[in-house]
């Protein structure tokens, strides 16, 4: 059965205070790994794929790294704004086209 | 703009009472996802449909249906057998690549 596991449950930085979100994955045969940021009452928003082990992708402060068990969701300089859940999900081989297994989030506040 | 929309909002159902969610799509996108997510826990499928008139059942769909007649469309209905529906529902959906996006989602209490 395929599990995501995200840590930790919650995370509480100062502003500028830089820190990473992690995701553990047990999948078969991974065929992509997601992340999503979700503000409270809303649906969440689509930030990166990552496909293979040792890919990066950045947008604004946020850079997503990926190894063969984990992903990594790095967060350089944050700001109050930066304060939302944010949500790993993988889809895998060994499961119907497209589905994806969801981590329970972790939710970020940034104080200013 | 491309995107999904659910309707209501906000929804609130009686005891023994069925309520449809609405989603909608103009992505052309073939497949189509609803999601139940409670405080404190990650999403989980209800649904999912990867073409016109065919659906499959996801980890928790007792006591939900859906339908599939268009391409755009995937309306969700919370049935009296669900016995705790209050939770926030999304629908998502995909096209070529497994990357799903989702709508704003329907917040439905039981009264």
């Amino acid at each position: 059965e395929d599990q995501v596991t995200q840590s930790p449950e919650a995370l509480r930085l100062q502003e500028g205070e830089s820190s990473s979100l992690n995701c553990s994955y047990t999948v078969s045969g991974l065929r992509g790994l997601f992340w999503y940021r979700q503000d409270p009452g809303k649906g969440p928003e689509f930030l990166f794929t990552l496909y293979s082990a040792g890919e990066e992708k950045e947008k604004e402060r946020l850079k997503a790294t990926l190894t063969k068990k984990e992903s990594f969701l790095h967060i350089t300089a944050p700001k109050p704004e930066d304060s939302a859940t944010y949500l790993c999900a993988a889809s895998s081989g060994g499961t119907s086209y497209g589905k994806l297994t969801f981590g329970q989030g972790t939710i970020l506040t940034v104080h200013p | 703009d491309g995107g999904i929309t659910q309707s209501p909002k906000y929804l609130f159902r009686k005891e023994g009472q069925n309520v449809t969610l609405s989603c909608e799509q103009n992505l052309n996108h073939d497949a189509m996802y609803w999601y139940r997510q409670d405080p404190g826990q990650g999403l989980r499928l209800i649904y999912y449909s990867q073409i016109v008139n065919d659906f499959q059942k996801g980890d928790i769909a007792e006591g939900y249906s859906v339908s599939r007649e268009k391409k755009e469309s995937f309306p969700l209905t919370v049935t009296s057998a669900q016995k705790n529906p209050t939770a926030f529902y999304l629908c998502a959906s995909n096209g070529a690549t497994d990357t799903q996006y989702f709508g704003p989602g329907t917040r439905l209490t039981v009264l």
